[in-house]
């Protein structure tokens, strides 16, 4: 059974700080997803990686993929409040569709 | 951008009545999904469809729950008889290629389900 964890759950930065949110899966996958949830509303997609060594970017989120670690990061640069949500990664198995969500960071950006 | 859309945004149900929860997945997608979220707790695939049938489910969805796809348009789940632990935000999810590209799902806003 497929396994999907993250650390840390919860994270709380100042402003202008840079962190890594960290996905750990258990079982060997072609694709990756993060995606971000503010409180109460549905989950936006930020990133899909496809193969190992995969980066993309998109503003001050940076996400990779190393499908041998079986570990994709997602990094925050000079974070601003406008961050402040919930993100997760899914990864999906081998021969079939469904997400398999780790457990979410909740990200807190304080002033 | 096209989007999916859920109704209702909220429905509130006495224990043991049947519920539909309905879904308007983006126009060219094929596959569709529904997954659940309880208050606080991580995302819970319940089951796919493609084709006019389940292509895969999870142990969450067992016989009191069932989906459809009565019309071009509209993809539904329906709960027979709710339970307590059925409390959940309900997502309902499509993409539009099954592999090729990694094509993400894209998520509809959910359906607030109270069970009383």
């Amino acid at each position: 059974e497929l396994k999907v964890e993250q650390n840390p759950l919860f994270l709380s930065m100042q402003e202008g700080k840079n962190y890594t949110i960290y996905c750990n899966y258990s079982t060997t996958s072609d694709r990756l997803y993060w995606y971000r949830q503010d409180p109460g509303k549905s989950l936006e997609s930020l990133f899909v990686l496809l193969s190992n060594g995969a980066v993309k970017q998109e503003g001050r989120l940076m996400a990779s993929l190393d499908t041998k670690a079986r570990l994709s990061t997602l990094h925050i640069t000079a974070a601003v409040h406008d961050l402040s949500a919930t993100y997760f990664c899914a990864v999906v198995n081998f021969g079939n569709e469904k997400l398999t969500f780790g457990t979410g960071t909740r990200l807190t950006i304080i002033p | 951008e096209p989007e999916v859309t859920q109704t209702p945004s909220h429905q509130v149900t006495q224990m043991g009545q049947e519920v539909i929860l309905r879904c308007v997945p983006i126009s060219n997608h094929l596959y569709f999904y529904w997954y659940r979220q309880i208050l606080g707790q991580k995302v819970e695939f319940l089951v796919s469809f493609y084709n006019n049938e389940i292509s895969e489910k999870s142990e969450i969805f067992d016989d009191q729950f069932s989906v459809e796809r009565p019309d071009g348009s509209n993809f539904t789940l329906k709960i027979r008889s709710t339970k307590l632990e059925d409390s959940a935000m309900y997502f309902c999810a499509s993409s539009e290629h099954r592999r090729w590209g990694g094509q993400p799902q894209h998520f509809g806003d959910g359906t607030r389900l109270s069970i009383l």
